[in-house]
């Protein structure tokens, strides 16, 4: 069984510039969230994606887009890049919506916004 | 007011002391609760989970939920070198959709042979 896979691992931008993250999800998950976390901080919850479609978000701006595939595989866009942007991006996959039962999560993309 | 505040860190603690980490929160509406633990350059990973209150034992893992007081803890026995990671509560509003999902600052935690 293939756990939850996300590229790249590290990479650096600078502000104004756009990014996108990609996810692969556990084998027979069919929903995948996306969070922001700062250094020293937990997780902030941006949104899900439940059989392709946004299903929940967080407090986070248009900019902040993303898709799922049919394979349930997603990818997580950010627009006019901010400095405060830098973080580590995780993924995390589940067999239903991400409010009903275990998050299974990659080891993040660390993003360096300059 | 955060929805989920955690217990700042770090805490460093000798090989073999009980631990007590704790949350509190401040909607009524919270029925799920998730403790997991993230490793350094880790993603997090599932410590315990429960949705009643009181206590739900897993070995050396106890998590206690009050949901009068709206506080939940994390205690561990005997604790291992091996539990030095960042322990993180986590909540869920219920089964609506476009439901959030909020963790809360995590505590990092050093265990010291």
């Amino acid at each position: 069984e293939t756990g939850v896979t996300q590229s790249p691992t590290h990479l650096i931008k600078t502000r104004g510039q756009q990014v996108t993250l990609r996810c692969s999800s556990q084998s027979g998950h069919n929903t995948v969230s996306w969070y922001q976390q700062a250094l020293g901080q937990g997780p902030q919850f941006i949104f899900q994606y439940y059989r392709e479609e946004e299903n929940g978000r967080g407090n986070f701006p248009p900019r902040f887009s993303g898709l799922q595939f049919p394979n349930y595989s997603s990818e997580l866009n950010v627009n006019a890049l901010e400095l405060d942007d830098s973080a580590l991006y995780l993924c995390a996959s589940s067999s239903g919506p991400a409010h009903t039962g275990e998050l299974f999560f990659g080891e993040g993309s660390r993003l360096t916004v300059l | 007011q955060k929805e989920v505040e955690q217990d700042p860190g770090p805490l460093s603690v000798p090989e073999g002391a009980i631990v007590s980490l704790n949350c509190t929160y401040s909607n009524s509406a919270f029925q799920y609760f998730m403790w997991y633990r993230q490793y350094s350059r880790k993603g997090p990973e599932l410590l315990m989970y429960t949705y009643s209150s009181g206590n739900k034992e897993d070995g050396r893992f106890t998590a206690q939920v009050d949901k009068s007081s709206k506080y939940i803890s994390l205690f561990i026995r005997d604790s291992q070198p091996s539990d030095s990671a960042t322990p993180i509560c986590h909540r869920w509003e219920g089964e609506t959709s476009g439901s959030r999902l909020t963790f809360g600052e995590g505590t990092q935690l050093t265990v010291n042979p």
